[in-house]
C-alpha cells in the first residue's frame, strides 16, 4: 500500500517568514495529494489540494508543489502569522482511500 | 450545516470492556472511514466502508469491529478494550469518486 512520509517533524518559524514542509510517497498510481491543518484540539481540516496532473496549486498565503517524477509534494506558507501554528497532514491517494503521514509541528513565534 | 458528528466525545473504560464509538453523517456521503491518531503517528485507518454492505480492513484493523447500520451510520467497536488502544479516534466521510475526507470532532478513548 501506499506510504508516505512527511519532514521535519516539528518546524519552528519566525512570524512573516515562510515554512515549507515536505512529503515523499511510494505509489506512483496515488494520483490526489491533499494538506490537512489540524490546530489543537480540533478535527483535521483540508486546507488546499493539488492532482497529480497539475503541478502548483496556490490559494492565497498557501502554495503546494508536486513532483510526480520523485514522488514528493511539499506545502508552503508565506508570510506566516500565528494562526497558522498547528499540525499539518499531508496524504496521498486515489479515489478510493488516503495514506495520513505522521504530521508537523508548525510554531509560529510572533 | 451538513456535518459529520461522533459520540462519545470522551470515554473512559477499563481494561476488557466492550464499546462503541458511533458516528453519523449529514452529508450524503458513501464512504465512512474510522482512524486512530496517537502522537508522532499521524493518522491511521482502521476500517472503511463504501456503502452499507460493504467492509475493508485499513492498516490496524486487529482489536476493532466495525458495523455500517446505514448510510449516515458507521460505528467501530472494540470488543476488549485494552490500554494501546488509548487514543484519539476520528470518523471521516467522503464522496463518492472523490478522496477528501471530512473528518467529525473526535472521540477520545482512555482505557484504564
Amino acid at each position: 500500500g501506499e506510504n508516505v512520509e512527511q519532514h521535519p517533524s516539528t518546524l519552528s518559524v519566525q512570524e512573516g517568514d515562510s515554512a515549507v514542509i515536505k512529503c515523499t510517497y511510494s505509489d506512483s498510481a496515488s494520483n490526489y495529494f491533499p494538506w490537512y491543518k489540524q490546530e489543537l484540539g480540533k478535527r483535521p481540516q483540508l486546507i488546499i489540494d493539488i492532482r497529480s496532473n497539475v503541478g502548483e496549486k496556490k490559494d492565497q498565503r498557501i502554495a503546494v508543489t508536486l513532483n510526480k517524477t520523485a514522488k514528493h509534494f511539499s506545502l508552503h506558507i508565506t508570510e506566516t502569522q500565528p494562526e497558522d501554528s498547528a499540525v499539518y497532514f499531508c496524504a496521498a491517494g486515489g479515489n478510493n482511500r488516503l495514506a495520513f503521514g505522521k504530521g508537523n509541528q508548525v510554531v509560529v513565534i510572533p | 450545516d451538513a456535518d459529520v458528528t461522533q459520540t462519545p466525545r470522551n470515554r473512559i473504560t477499563k481494561t476488557g470492556k466492550r464499546i462503541m464509538l458511533e458516528c453519523s453523517q449529514t452529508k450524503g456521503h458513501d464512504r465512512m472511514y474510522w482512524y486512530r491518531q496517537d502522537p508522532g503517528l499521524g493518522l491511521r485507518l482502521i476500517y472503511y466502508s463504501f456503502d452499507v454492505k460493504d467492509i475493508n480492513k485499513g492498516e490496524i484493523s486487529d482489536g476493532y469491529s466495525v458495523s455500517r447500520q446505514a448510510q449516515a451510520k458507521f460505528s467501530l467497536s472494540l470488543e476488549s478494550a485494552i490500554p494501546n488502544q488509548t487514543a484519539l479516534y476520528f470518523c471521516a466521510t467522503s464522496a463518492l469518486g472523490t478522496a477528501e475526507a471530512f473528518f467529525g470532532q473526535g472521540t477520545r478513548l482512555t482505557v484504564v
